[in-house]
């Protein structure tokens, strides 16, 4: 089974900073076939279903503000909240659906300092 | 527009079953993977299992294998997930997702359903 370990486990950037969130599988999420990392990231706010940002490890979606970005391939990944805003503040969390069971981190919860 | 409801949550006492449903709209429901995700209290996300839109692939987690079962009825538009020997670390919010492509869980979740396993 893949782990998913993300670092740190929280975070507090001030208004306009950069934030970085790493992730770490336990092995390759890269499909050689197609040389895609089968990755996404997510942000979830209280109360709230998770909200899906970065797939395949770098394509924001649609309507995903264009401070978010995704980065990395194989085993190490990274999201970057290049200036961050007010309504950030929520919980990350990286996923691989690489292979069953599919997994994710614990979480990185983002915060204002 | 794509909607994805669940129901069917509730308290219920360890050793008990719970059927949940997820009732999609707004998409081709047929052709679509679906997943069950769920989230403990205050934890993060864990993911249950998947389904494929013709019911001819199935996974599981680990830790529900044997004991949770996922079918649809595509001609209701329906998820379910049949939960038996529940156990109080079932205790979660269960969400229903869209699948999308290479059977990743996508942008549409629900809203979730709280499963509470207590005596």
């Amino acid at each position: 089974d893949i782990v998913m370990t993300q670092s740190p486990d929280s975070l507090a950037v001030s208004l306009g900073e950069r934030a970085t969130i790493n992730c770490k599988s336990s092995q390759s999420v890269l499909y050689s076939s197609n040389n895609k990392n089968y990755l996404t990231w997510y942000q979830q706010k209280p109360g709230q279903p998770p909200k899906l940002l970065i797939s395949w490890a770098s394509t924001r979606e649609s309507g995903v503000p264009d401070r978010f970005s995704g980065s990395g391939s194989g085993t190490d990944f990274t999201l970057t909240i290049s200036s961050l805003q007010a309504e950030d503040v929520a919980v990350y969390y990286c996923h691989q659906y690489y292979s069953t069971p599919y997994s994710f981190g614990q979480g990185t919860k983002l915060e204002i300092k | 527009e794509v909607q994805l409801v669940e129901s069917g949550g509730g308290l219920v006492q360890p050793g008990g079953s719970l059927r949940l449903s997820c009732a999609a709209s707004g998409f081709t429901f047929s052709t679509s993977w679906m997943h069950w995700v769920r989230q403990a209290p205050g934890k993060g996300l864990v993911w249950v299992s998947r389904i494929k839109g013709d019911g001819s692939a199935i996974s599981y987690a680990d830790s529900v294998r044997g004991r949770f079962t996922v079918s649809r009825d595509n001609a209701k538009n329906s998820l379910y997930l049949q939960m038996n020997s529940l156990r109080a670390e079932d205790t979660a919010i269960y969400y229903c997702a869209r699948g999308e492509v290479a059977a990743m869980i996508g942008g549409y979740w629900g809203q979730g359903t709280l499963v509470t396993v207590s005596s």
